[in-house]
């Protein structure tokens, strides 16, 4: 079964700054796909930025960036430039090529101090 | 487009109380899907329907958990009896395509003392 871990709950960082959120995962497949989701305060889960696993290239959205280490099973997010609405929390997932479903993460919170 | 609508936002019963959760999904998504997060935890799956039938319900975690999906349109997962470790956070989301991108609800908060 595969695992998603992300060992920092918490993170803070300083408006503007750059700040890096990080996830490893466990599987036994070669094809899959990972995602970084946030929930702001107001609960609605948003996808924030998805990468496939065959792809060596790392996907870039705007301000956000992931750093895909497959051999590594690592798939941190990075913030650039980082903004008060950033502040959420940040769950990693995974799902498996063949599948439908979501493997989440324990989640970080992530606090913007202006 | 009107989103993933879920409600209540919030709930709050006592223990052996039975509550409804309801989700409403994008116009046109067959696929919905519940998940759950415990305080603190992952978010876990519970089930996915097609259109009106259950797809995988491997992660409902016991038969006090009924979700169902009449007519293909709007879910409902009702817990009874409620126990307090149900308490969490339960989110829907629906999908268009079996492996399509997700939308999800703002989720129900529930609270079971």
């Amino acid at each position: 079964a595969q695992t998603v871990t992300q060992s920092q709950p918490e993170m803070s960082v300083q408006e503007a700054e750059t700040v890096t959120l990080s996830c490893t995962y466990d599987t036994s497949e070669s094809d899959y796909y990972l995602f970084w989701y946030k929930q702001p305060p107001s609960r609605q889960m948003i996808l924030v930025i998805r990468q496939e696993a065959y792809k060596q290239q790392n996907a870039t959205e705007n301000r956000f960036s992931v750093n895909f280490q497959k051999a590594a099973k690592s798939f941190s997010l990075k913030i650039s430039d980082s903004q008060l609405g950033d502040a959420a929390m940040y769950f990693c997932a995974y799902r498996s090529k063949s599948g439908s479903r979501l493997t989440f993460g324990e989640g970080t919170q992530l606090t913007v101090n202006p | 487009e009107a989103g993933v609508t879920q409600f209540p936002s919030h709930s709050v019963i006592e223990k052996g109380q039975t509550v409804t959760l309801r989700c409403d999904p994008i116009s046109g998504h067959d696929n919905l899907y519940w998940y759950r997060r415990v305080m603190g935890k992952e978010i876990k799956f519970l089930l996915h329907f097609v259109k009106e039938s259950k797809q995988d319900e491997s992660g409902m975690p016991n038969n006090r958990f009924l979700a169902e999906r009449t007519g293909g349109t709007y879910s409902t997962l009702k817990v009874q009896p409620a126990e307090l470790e149900d308490s969490g956070v339960y989110f829907c989301a629906s999908s268009q395509f079996l492996r399509g991108g997700y939308t999800f609800g703002s989720g129900t908060r529930l609270t079971v003392v």
